[in-house]
């Protein structure tokens, strides 16, 4: 079985630091690992995914992440929060040896950008 | 490109009703699934089609069934509606089943059950 944990119900940060939005998964084979943020009441948006290659994948809106194999990690981060930011992360995963190709989505993170 | 849409946006039932979500994707994508959203929980599958004229269970498919209409469109449907299923239901819809595909959303219908 396949699983992702957020550790964080909810991050606060100051506008114009850096943010980091952690999440850690389990699954068998290789990980396929994606980040999604959802704005008040609306869909969950894609915003960058691990396949393979480089750790670090950058994707929309100047998000990045980076994936650690060892600490079966793969952990959001900007480096300067804008308010606009603020919004609920997710975070998820799916494998292909032993898992299903279904992503399984983590509960969320809450992130909070104060002027 | 509208990309996934879903209706109604907004719904009140009361216990035993039924009613149908519809959801369509103009994005010519093969895989299609709903999911509930409820506090705390993050996101459970419900059902899903890999590609069109199949379905298959997801984590909570009790009290759901589902249609795969055509490729463009997949609907959910509520038999009897109980106060368990009141939540926020998401159409996605991905290109292929596979691990490497991401997901795109709907804007969400929020159900509320008497």
């Amino acid at each position: 079985a396949q699983s992702v944990a957020q550790p964080e119900d909810q991050v606060n940060v100051a506008e114009g630091n850096p943010l980091t939005v952690k999440c850690t998964y389990s699954v068998s084979g290789n990980p396929y690992l994606f980040w999604y943020v959802q704005y008040p009441n609306r869909g969950l948006q894609f915003l960058l995914k691990y396949i393979t290659g480089d750790n670090l994948v950058k994707g929309s809106y100047g998000f990045e992440a980076e994936f650690n194999k060892s600490q079966t990690s793969f952990h959001l981060k900007k480096p300067s929060a804008l308010v606009s930011d603020s919004a609920l992360y997710f975070c998820a995963v799916s494998g292909r040896s032993g898992g299903s190709y279904i992503p399984t989505f983590g509960r969320g993170t809450s992130l909070i950008v104060h002027p | 490109n509208a990309g996934v849409t879903q209706t109604p946006k907004f719904q009140v039932l009361k216990t035993g009703q039924s009613m149908t979500l519809q959801c369509a994707q103009d994005m010519n994508h093969n895989s299609m699934y709903w999911y509930r959203q409820d506090p705390g929980m993050g996101l459970r599958l419900i059902y899903y089609s890999a590609s069109e004229g199949t379905t298959d269970k997801g984590e909570v498919p009790n009290g759901y069934n589902v249609s795969r209409l055509n490729k463009r469109e997949f609907s959910l449907r509520l038999e009897s509606a109980a106060p368990s299923q009141t939540s926020v239901y998401f159409c996605a819809s991905s290109e292929a089943a596979g691990v490497t595909y991401e997901q795109y959303f709907g804007p969400g219908t929020r159900l509320t059950v008497t």
